[in-house]
């Protein structure tokens, strides 16, 4: 099961800021925070992740807090091209021995409205 | 920098054939996860595989399915016997050791 709480759903007006949140609140001294999305039924896009500090990167930004029980994805200027599943998954990395897949659970539709 | 590479996209077979899917992953990965996901539902993990190794199949069906991934070329993943509630976009992911996961497009099975 995940280990991720997520609203199923969102809209954001094109050009303003998605501001999408995640809970985790069980999260591990080892696990890394990812968001990934699903445009369509393409395959699923990796986006950012972050362990403790903050993130960015072309695509977005990662806020998480400082007990690293919740995290927020900020879309900066959305578009209508980021209407998608958004998707928050914590997983161990870098800890030896061990699978590293991911865990989807059913994140949260953005749409972005003209 | 070509990406994960999934053929076919698209597959069709008839009840009881196999079926055949191929991933190659990025230039550099030795990491292959297989993931399925059926008609409006979430992706759902099956295998993980290193070169000549499969690392966790927790998620993989008992019987019909099997996936490798083979010292040289794509990792393969195998459906013998399809019916019809195999009917789903297989995805293919490829990593640098643990690092994030990157998808192909995957591969749309259809069974008639």
């Amino acid at each position: 099961d995940a280990k991720t709480t997520q609203p199923p759903s969102m809209d954001c007006a094109e050009g303003r800021a998605a501001n999408l949140p995640c809970n985790h609140s069980t999260i591990s001294g080892n696990e890394y925070v990812y968001w990934y999305r699903q445009i369509h039924s393409q395959g699923p896009q990796y986006i950012i992740h972050g362990l403790k500090n903050n993130e960015t990167n072309e695509m977005a930004s990662l806020i998480i807090t400082e007990d690293r029980k919740s995290s927020t994805l900020i879309l900066p200027h959305a578009t209508l091209r980021d209407t998608a599943v958004y998707y928050c998954i914590v997983r161990v990395r870098d800890s030896g021995a061990g699978s590293y897949q991911l865990t989807f659970g059913k994140g949260t539709k953005l749409s972005v409205i003209p | 920098n070509a990406g994960v590479m999934q053929n076919p996209r698209h597959l069709v077979r008839r009840r009881g054939q196999e079926a055949r899917l191929r991933c190659s992953p990025m230039k550099g990965h030795s990491h292959v996860y297989w993931y399925r996901q059926l008609p409006e539902e979430g992706l759902k993990f099956m295998v993980y595989l290193q070169k000549e190794n499969i690392i966790d199949e927790s998620g993989m069906p008992k019987e019909r399915f099997s996936a490798e991934f083979p010292k040289e070329g794509p990792s393969i993943l195998r459906i013998q016997q399809v019916v019809r509630g195999d009917s789903a976009a297989y995805f293919c992911a490829s990593s640098v050791g643990t690092g994030e996961l990157f998808f192909g497009e995957g591969s749309r099975l259809t069974v008639l």
